[in-house]
């Protein structure tokens, strides 16, 4: 699976939009990008994935650029329960790496009143 | 509601002693996953099982083992417990469809700490 590389932090706002960005410079075609949340001392919980269009759900929107090396997640009016650290994640559609996830450091955000 | 139910969700043992860390779902998903998190650090993945009936190995699987008794269940066994396997344990399941390609889900944890 492809590396992902996060910033270790981030500050927002509460009401502003979060962009959390992700490189992903070594991601092969078939591999998915994921993203996932994790509030403090729960499981993690899926966010939202891609391939190469971005997407849009309830929760958060995806931006792929075009070459796949890098994607954001837009958290659209962040709260204060949108405090929480923020996975990117590459993964294998299948080979060895079928239906693993690596999960990397992440990014802590912090949302401020 | 449908999820992943892990039990326990706290546990203290001694060093030596074993134990088995229960883990079920009832979204009908073939494959579940066991991960361990350590302060400060991402899930590592001890084991897994794509489908019934089968069990592979994950980035730390040494001082584990593991069962897939049925679809519905996936335990995590420590035979005898050393202080490093102090963690916090996750049991994730997904639905293997390529073409659908879901999300996972987790369940809450199994605090574990070995003294």
């Amino acid at each position: 699976d492809a590396k992902t590389t996060q910033p270790t932090s981030m500050d927002c706002a509460e009401g502003r939009a979060a962009n959390l960005p992700c490189n992903h410079s070594t991601i092969s075609g078939n591999e998915y990008v994921y993203w996932y949340r994790q509030i403090h001392s729960q499981g993690p919980q899926y966010i939202i994935h891609g391939l190469k269009n971005n997407e849009t759900n309830e929760m958060a929107s995806l931006i792929i650029t075009e070459d796949r090396k890098s994607s954001t997640l837009i958290l659209p009016h962040a709260t204060l329960r949108d405090t929480a650290v923020y996975y990117c994640i590459v993964r294998g559609a299948g080979g060895t790496s079928y239906g693993k996830l690596t999960f990397g450091q992440g990014t802590i955000l912090t949302v401020h009143p | 509601n449908a999820g992943v139910t892990q039990t326990p969700k706290f546990q203290v043992l001694k060093t030596g002693q074993s134990m088995t860390l229960q883990c079920a779902q009832d979204m009908n998903h073939n494959s579940m996953y066991w991960y361990r998190q350590d302060p400060g650090m991402g899930l590592r993945l001890i084991y897994y099982s794509a489908s019934e009936g089968t069990t592979d190995k994950g980035e730390v699987p040494n001082g584990y083992n593991v069962s897939r008794l049925n679809k519905r269940e996936f335990s995590l066994r420590l035979e005898s417990a050393a202080p490093s396997q102090t963690s916090v344990y996750f049991c994730a399941s997904r639905d293997q469809g390529i073409v659908r390609n879901y999300g996972y889900t987790f369940g809450s944890g199994t605090r574990l700490t070995v003294v």
